[in-house]
């Protein structure tokens, strides 16, 4: 267990839908990074919150948005979903939010989206 | 945006043998250059990292060179073990703007060791 918990590991919605995937990071990690791993595909950088708020943004869709609450877990959500969204979905979290400091990632299991 | 490239994408080397797997980065200002193995079915894990005032770090069987100069850095496996089996990703940090930066992932290399 890394200590980085995504929920639901499993997921499977058909097209046009809309989903919300859930992370909390390791306890004392201020940052969540989201990323992308779509079949025979690296991992694409969404979108990063450190401590509450949007600190960066990749190749993330309109289509889905993200935040980071209070208590410092996040919500992914997916919407008009599309069969090409298919993936796993990593939440990473990090003490830091910069190469000032130390960057470790730590990754959850990961949620698996099938839209079909 | 920023262009990271793993060679190659595929490494096949019999166990015992040793394996290189190289990554090319565009970003100059990187100064953090870390691996992470993927097995099947699971969460990429770091295995080693580097910063940029050092060329060289070890850890048991694995090491990380850093060519700053040349922007790119390796990852070497000593005798290979069966356990190394897996996908390898190399993930500068790379500078995303707006004061911000980030760990962009490569693609990935497959690592097959052969029995």
């Amino acid at each position: 267990d890394s200590g980085v918990t995504q929920t639901p590991k499993h997921l499977i919605t058909a097209t046009g839908q809309r989903v919300t995937l859930r992370c909390s990071p390791r306890s004392g990690d201020l940052s969540v990074y989201w990323y992308q791993q779509s079949l025979d595909q690296g991992l694409q950088f969404l979108i990063h919150y450190y401590n509450g708020e949007e600190r960066a943004k990749g190749n993330i869709l309109e289509r889905f948005s993200a935040q980071q609450f209070p208590d410092l877990h996040s919500e992914l959500n997916l919407s008009s979903l599309e069969l090409g969204d298919s993936a796993l979905y990593f939440c990473a979290s990090s003490v830091g939010q910069g190469a000032q400091g130390a960057n470790v990632l730590t990754f959850g299991a990961g949620s698996r989206l099938t839209v079909l | 945006g920023e262009n990271v490239e793993q060679h190659p994408s595929t490494l096949s080397v019999q166990e015992g043998d040793s394996a290189v797997i190289k990554c090319t980065y565009s970003d100059s200002a990187s100064n953090y250059f870390p691996w992470y193995k993927q097995e099947l079915g699971k969460r990429p894990q770091l295995i080693i990292d580097i910063r940029s005032n050092v060329g060289e770090k070890k850890d048991q069987r694995i090491a990380v060179t850093l060519n700053k100069t040349a922007k790119h850095f390796s990852l070497h496996i000593t005798e290979t073990q069966p356990e190394d089996s897996a996908v390898y990703f190399c993930a500068p940090l790379i500078d995303l703007g707006g004061g911000a930066d980030g760990l962009t992932f490569g693609k990935g290399t497959h690592l097959i060791i052969q029995p």
